[in-house]
């Protein structure tokens, strides 16, 4: 079955450590995304990529960093720059950035990234 | 001005009542509008897109799209206890940009 693939599903940072969130689809999907969610909030995007080794900053890039080196891959590298990490993250896939099929942005299961 | 809005609730409605979440965007040029389900815990699921003006009904949900007030809605009829979640509204601007979420408790 297609689908997006997150892992690890609990992630532990010890401070001024860099961790890489993993995210892995094969719905053969052009674009994917890296959204960050806090308790009681809604989703924030971090990191787009409508392309392989392209990829555009979102509303919240500080202190992390991704890469696209093939179409199935978007791992996400939370640096220690970033200095309250903890969050769940959710990575996303769709076709195009319009989202305008019947499966909108499909998410994987998440992240839970704690710094200890 | 916040990009999206929602009443962050919660919304606490009886079995077999109409829930309804409303939901107001900034950004005019928005083309697709979608609204998500998540449970506590869990990851989104997409329940509803609509890109044109008016109603869209998909079983017992409906979403209005109403693009001069830029305002989008869903509407669960027959509400059910397992309707009980956080229903986020999203819209596109580059990428999807989500509102805080409404979450919805129903009640037995």
């Amino acid at each position: 079955d297609g689908g997006i693939t997150q892992s690890p599903k609990y992630l532990f940072r010890k401070e001024g450590q860099n961790v890489t969130l993993s995210c892995e689809q094969n719905l053969n999907h052009d674009a994917m995304y890296w959204y960050r969610q806090d308790p009681g909030q809604g989703l924030r995007l971090i990191y787009y990529s409508q392309i392989v080794n392209d990829f555009q900053k979102g509303d919240i890039a500080e202190g992390y960093s991704v890469s696209r080196e093939k179409k199935e891959s978007f791992p996400l590298t939370v640096t220690s720059a970033q200095k309250n990490p903890t969050a769940f993250y959710l990575c996303a896939s769709s076709i195009d950035l319009s989202g305008r099929t019947r499966y909108g942005y499909t998410f994987g299961s998440g992240t839970r990234l704690t710094v200890v | 001005q916040k990009e999206v809005e929602q009443n962050s609730g919660p919304l606490s409605v009886p079995e077999g009542a109409i829930a309804s979440l409303n939901c107001t965007y900034s950004d005019r040029g928005s083309q697709s509008f979608f609204w998500y389900r998540q449970y506590s815990g869990k990851s989104p699921e997409l329940i509803m897109s609509i890109y044109s003006n008016g109603d869209k009904e998909d079983g017992r949900f409906t979403a209005q799209l109403n693009k001069a007030s830029q305002y989008v809605s869903l509407l669960i009829r027959d509400s059910q206890p397992s309707d009980s979640a956080t229903y986020l509204c999203a819209v596109t601007k580059t990428a999807l940009i989500f509102g805080k979420g409404t979450t919805l408790s129903v009640s037995s």
